[in-house]
């Protein structure tokens, strides 16, 4: 079985700071990963994703995550952070050869000026 | 292309009535899913299709039917909604049916039963 576990439901930063969202992963094959945001009112949109070809990895707006499978960590980071990024984030792993999304419990991402 | 589209955005039930919420997507994809968003609990499966004329259960299927009677489709019902189907809905489709797809959403229908 897979899952998906997002450490802390709201996070809080200031304008510049410097953004960490965690994501921890459980998988016995090896996993396909994803972030993706949903800004208020709104579906769900990509952000990146691993999927096996490099560790780090780059998506839009200027976010990057690691992966690291000594620690089952898949953590979204973003240096500076803008008051246009604050939503709720959602970390996933691919479940299965169908495209099944597993997603964790989602981040709310607050920033303050 | 409007890539997913969901009808309607909003409704309001009274406990016991039925409804269907569609979900058409213009992108040719083959696999399609319906998801419930809840406060704390991320995004859970409810049914997917992998195909036209196919759908299989997900994680919480209880309460609702589907179908995929077009490729183009996918439609989702409640006979008797309840109070603990109050939340949001997501359809999503994926071209392919391998693991490293993205999944494209819908706008999401935000469903209210009193």
């Amino acid at each position: 079985a897979q899952s998906v576990t997002q450490l802390g439901s709201h996070v809080s930063v200031s304008e510049g700071a410097l953004v960490l969202l965690r994501c921890n992963y459980s998988s016995s094959v090896p996993p396909y990963l994803f972030w993706y945001v949903q800004y208020p009112n709104q579906g769900l949109q990509l952000l990146l994703k691993y999927t096996s070809a490099a560790t780090l990895v780059k998506g839009i707006n200027g976010f990057e995550a690691e992966f690291k499978k000594s620690e089952t960590s898949f953590h979204l980071t973003k240096p500076s952070a803008h008051m246009s990024d604050a939503a709720e984030y959602f970390c996933a792993v691919s479940g299965w050869t169908g495209g099944k999304l597993i997603f964790g419990q989602g981040t709310e991402l607050s920033v303050k000026p | 292309n409007a890539g997913v589209t969901q009808t309607p955005k909003f409704r309001v039930l009274k406990t016991g009535q039925s409804m269907t919420l569609l979900c058409a997507q213009d992108m040719n994809h083959e696999y399609m899913y319906w998801y419930r968003q809840d406060p704390g609990m991320g995004l859970r499966l409810i049914h997917y299709s992998v195909g036209e004329g196919t759908t299989a259960k997900g994680e919480v299927p209880d309460g609702y039917n589907v179908s995929r009677l077009k490729k183009q489709n996918f439609l989702l019902g409640l006979e008797s909604a309840a109070p603990s189907q109050t939340s949001v809905y997501f359809c999503a489709s994926s071209p392919l049916g391998s693991s490293y797809n993205e999944q494209f959403f819908g706008p999401g229908t935000r469903l209210t039963v009193l």
